[in-house]
């Protein structure tokens, strides 16, 4: 079945970029995801990224991913105090009809 | 638009009970999902619903039905509550299937002692 890995910690200080990984194990995943989820809220998403794209820009955002190594990062630009959340990396499945969540990176920025 | 709502935001039951959580939409969406977040493993979905009038199980049904009301609303049932059933729960919605966004309600928060 599909699995997706994240670290479950990163800390850095405002200003700074923020990079949060991912790995994922099916390789007919077409559509990957970031979602954000701010405490005591449901999950809210970020981008996505078709998976014949190596890279995609959103402004602060930046998802690149190596479909070879099934790895998918999200850098955060000049990362500011309200970024602190959780960040889910999510797949579809084989059938595009459920999405399978990583357990979620915390960013916690400081001052 | 409220989006994607949840009833109710806190519960507490004692194990062998039941009760029913209601998740409505009103973006017109055809799929909706109920996943549950506990700490330190991230979401799991227990059932979904493509479209209205069919629903399927994901990853952790057991212990759980679903009923699909209409095309606006979801709910989730747990016939006999269980501790390991404590957890948060979040409804969400999406125009079609995931590759669509998907839009996620509030949560309830589910104590079973």
């Amino acid at each position: 079945g599909e699995d997706v890995e994240q670290s479950l910690f990163l800390s850095v200080r405002e200003g700074d970029s923020s990079v949060i990984n991912c790995t994922y194990t099916d390789s007919s995943s077409t559509y990957l995801y970031w979602y954000k989820q701010e405490p005591g809220a449901g999950l809210q998403l970020l981008t996505y990224i078709f998976s014949n794209m190596d890279m995609k820009q959103d402004q602060r955002l930046t998802v690149l991913l190596n479909k070879k190594d099934k790895h998918l990062s999200l850098r955060i630009a000049d990362t500011q105090t309200g970024d602190s959340a959780i960040y889910f990396c999510a797949e579809t499945d084989s059938g595009y009809s459920t999405l399978t969540f990583g357990k979620g990176t915390m960013l916690l920025v400081s001052p | 638009n409220a989006g994607v709502t949840q009833t109710p935001k806190f519960q507490v039951l004692k194990t062998g009970q039941s009760m029913t959580l209601q998740c409505a939409q009103d973006m017109n969406h055809n799929s909706m999902y109920w996943y549950r977040q506990d700490p330190g493993m991230g979401l799991r979905l227990i059932y979904y619903s493509a479209s209205e009038g069919t629903t399927d199980k994901g990853e952790v049904p057991n212990g759980y039905n679903v009923s699909r009301l209409n095309k606006r609303e979801f709910s989730l049932r747990l016939e006999s509550a269980a501790p390991s059933q404590t957890s948060v729960y979040f409804c969400a919605s999406s125009e079609a299937l995931p590759a669509d966004t998907q839009y996620f309600g509030p949560g309830t928060r589910l104590t079973v002692l």
